[in-house]
C-alpha cells in the first residue's frame, strides 16, 4: 500500500550539479505532476504527464526536465542547478481528471 | 489567468473554537474545487466540491461551494491542536490534460 514514493527525501546540491529526483506510483494512475512548493506561494505545478510517454509543462517549467518513460515512474531532472531551486518537492498523481491527487511525501532539495 | 485565493493567510485561534477558511477561485470550465489538509509533509485530501450548495462533512469538518460567488469556505468546529496544519483549496478545470491550480494556503494554528 506504497501509494507515491518520492526518493530522495532530502539533498543538497552545489550550484551547478545536476541531479534527478524519482516519483514511482503503484496506483495505475494515468496522471502524474510535479509541484514545488516555496513559502508564501502554495504548489506551483512544474510539469505533468497525462500517460505513459507524454509530459507538459506547466507553470514554472524553466530549468528543470521530465520523463515518463513507465507508466508508473515519473522523473524530474535539474541540469544544472541555481539556488532558485531550493524548494521542496511533491510529486503527485491521479487516475484521471475529476478525481483528486494523491501526493509523494516529498523531496527537500537545497542548492547551495 | 486563473487563480485561487485564500484567506486568511494564518490564522491563530484557540481549542474548542469554530474557524472558517475561505476560497474564492477563477478557474476557466470549472469543474470542480477540492481542499486538501497539510501537516508536515504531503497534503492529504478532504473535500471535493461539485456542485453549489451541497455541503460535505467529515467529522468536524465541513465544506460548501458557491458557483454564483466563485467561491467556497471550510468549516472546522471544536478545534484540537490536531487541526493545526496549513490547509489548501485548489480549483480544477473541466478539459482534458488541465490541471488543478493551487491557493497559497491558509497556515492554521491552533493553541491549547
Amino acid at each position: 500500500n506504497a501509494g507515491v514514493t518520492q526518493t530522495p527525501k532530502f539533498r543538497v546540491l552545489k550550484t551547478g550539479q545536476s541531479m534527478t529526483l524519482l516519483c514511482a506510483q503503484d496506483m495505475n494512475h494515468e496522471y502524474m505532476y510535479w509541484y514545488r512548493q516555496d513559502p508564501g506561494m502554495g504548489l506551483r505545478l512544474i510539469h505533468y504527464s497525462v500517460g505513459e510517454g507524454t509530459t507538459a509543462k506547466g507553470e514554472v517549467p524553466d530549468g528543470y526536465n521530465v520523463s515518463r518513460l513507465k507508466k508508473q515512474n515519473f522523473l524530474l531532472g535539474l541540469e544544472s542547478a541555481a539556488p532558485s531551486q531550493t524548494s521542496v518537492y511533491f510529486c503527485a498523481s491521479s487516475y484521471s481528471t475529476g478525481t483528486s491527487y494523491t501526493f509523494g511525501s516529498g523531496t527537500r532539495l537545497t542548492v547551495v | 489567468e486563473d487563480k485561487v485565493v485564500q484567506s486568511p493567510l494564518s490564522l491563530v485561534v484557540h481549542e474548542g473554537d469554530t474557524v472558517t477558511l475561505n476560497c474564492s477561485y477563477e478557474v476557466t470550465n470549472f469543474r470542480s474545487l477540492l481542499w486538501y489538509k497539510q501537516e508536515k509533509k504531503a497534503p492529504t485530501f478532504l473535500f471535493m466540491l461539485t456542485s453549489s450548495g451541497i455541503e460535505k462533512k467529515s467529522g468536524r469538518l465541513s465544506s460548501i461551494l458557491d458557483k454564483k460567488e466563485l467561491s467556497s469556505i471550510l468549516n472546522i468546529t471544536a478545534t484540537q491542536t490536531g487541526d493545526s496544519a496549513i490547509y489548501l483549496c485548489a480549483g480544477e478545470a473541466m478539459n482534458r490534460d488541465d490541471k488543478i491550480i493551487f491557493g497559497k494556503g491558509t497556515r492554521l494554528h491552533i493553541l491549547p
